[in-house]
């Protein structure tokens, strides 16, 4: 199994440009989780899904931000308009529930940075 | 609200010493509680998982024990390598509605190993 896959690696974009980020997560995985980690505040969760369907956007910023799922193989998060303190490492995790604890198998992130 | 606090936040260290670090928490109702390692530039990968029943578990030379009583946990690494510079996530998780279960990270203890 390859992991989990996050497009792109890196991404550099100036303020007010609109952000695409991916991520395909392990085949058979029912959760998607999509996180944002910064020095100051570490690993934030924004956002997972459960069967495609978000359960908690609690964690997403503002109506900047917004995910979808379209289905078990794909999902996008994506920031319209985006902002210089949105630059952050953003992670996609999936995972399914074995023995009733979710283990996350992480993507190597996507660096986005926003000048 | 659930936290989880960890120190210290930074730890330099000799090549071949040990070290402990340390993860304090108020999750509830509480159902597991993971170690991570992130490398540089990479996604956090899972070391260990305890759950409540579990006081003591081993993966190679790292060694977490959990105290459910008190509400802590501490990673023990022995013989430290040059490789083991990395951050190190406690991650604990509570049973969320529906049966799933969502983690809470701390911010991570960043371990530097030098020769």
């Amino acid at each position: 199994d390859a992991g989990v896959i996050q497009s792109p690696r890196h991404e550099v974009t100036e303020m007010g440009q609109e952000v695409t980020l991916r991520c395909k997560p392990i085949s058979g995985h029912d959760y998607l989780f999509w996180y944002r980690q910064t020095m100051m505040r570490g690993l934030e969760l924004l956002i997972y899904f459960n069967n495609n369907v978000p359960i908690d956007d609690s964690g997403m910023p503002e109506d900047r931000f917004s995910a979808k799922m379209p289905n078990a193989s794909f999902s996008n998060l994506k920031i319209q308009p985006s902002e210089p303190r949105d630059s952050a490492v953003y992670f996609c995790a999936s995972s399914r529930r074995v023995s009733g604890a979710n283990v996350l198998t992480f993507g190597a992130g996507s660096r986005l940075t926003v000048l | 609200k659930n936290q989880v606090e960890q120190s210290p936040q930074s730890l330099i260290i000799l090549e071949g010493k040990n070290c402990t670090l340390q993860c304090n928490y108020t999750v509830s109702p509480f159902s597991n509680l993971r170690w991570y390692k992130q490398d540089t530039g990479r996604g956090p990968v899972s070391l260990t998982i305890m759950t409540f029943s579990e006081n003591t578990k081993s993966n190679g030379r790292y060694t977490a024990t959990l105290d459910a009583d008190t509400k802590q946990s501490s990673l023990h690494i022995t013989a430290s390598q040059l490789s083991d510079s990395a951050s190190y996530i406690c991650v604990v998780s509570a049973a969320a509605s529906g049966g799933s279960y969502i983690p809470t990270f701390g911010r991570g203890t960043s371990l530097i190993v030098h020769p």
